[in-house]
């Protein structure tokens, strides 16, 4: 149980290019779902946190209009990355939280190159 | 003081060996411990949740949870080379809305 899929699992676009990700849970309805960036051998960085129906909340320093969060269903939550420039490539990984649970079920990853 | 802290590593253990993993966290009324596991390149993997003060076991696995002193511990006995990885403690901070805190994790690696 709790899984969570991501799609692509890679992607290479050209700079100025939007792209986007989907985060899916498979077998549990997401409440709540976050996405985090990691930069290679770095920890991992909470970017935004979403629940169903309502705006994302985002961390400080993440711009809310680069990196756009929809989180339609609860299954299912997109990241755009609007204008991407190569200082965006990164991994970026989506996770989800079942009811008033705090476990968090990670998806496999984006890994995203921009040219 | 950060959050959640963690040894970076890397922690070296021969294989067959017990690996102690050790996590501190500032936020006394923190109520929630998570440990996971993250490959190299890899997403990370839940592998043990702990709520209460003492011993948690899983398999090869035993979380350990002390709230008085803030501290939570991840022992993994009779290591394997395939348990080489790093390993994130994260901590469910008060008012955190489901959100953990990571800690920056602590590289382990079993040497055959």
């Amino acid at each position: 149980g709790a899984v969570v899929s991501q799609h692509p699992s890679w992607v290479i676009c050209k700079s100025g290019t939007s792209v986007k990700i989907e985060c899916r849970s498979l077998d549990f309805q997401a409440t709540t779902m976050f996405w985090y960036r990691q930069f290679p051998k770095q920890s991992l960085m909470l970017m935004a946190t979403s629940n169903e129906g309502s705006k994302a909340t985002y961390e400080q320093g993440v711009e809310k209009d680069k990196f756009l969060i929809n989180h339609a269903s609860l299954t299912l939550s997109t990241l755009t990355v609007t204008s991407a420039h190569p200082e965006d490539s990164s991994f970026y990984i989506c996770s989800a939280t079942e009811g008033g649970l705090y476990e968090q079920y990670f998806g496999p990853g984006t890994r995203l190159t921009v040219t | 003081q950060k959050e959640v802290e963690q040894n970076s590593g890397p922690l070296s253990v021969p294989e067959g060996a017990i690996a102690s993993l050790n996590c501190t966290y500032s936020d006394r009324v923190s109520q929630s411990f998570f440990w996971y596991r993250q490959y190299s390149g890899k997403s990370p993997e839940l592998i043990m949740s702990i709520y209460s003060n003492g011993d948690k076991e899983d398999g090869r696995f035993t979380a350990q949870l002390n709230k008085a002193s803030q501290y939570v511990s991840l022992l993994i006995r009779d290591s394997q080379p395939s348990d080489s990885a790093t390993y994130l403690c994260a901590v469910a901070l008060s008012g955190g809305y489901q959100k953990v805190t990571f800690g920056t994790g602590t590289k382990l690696q079993v040497i055959p």
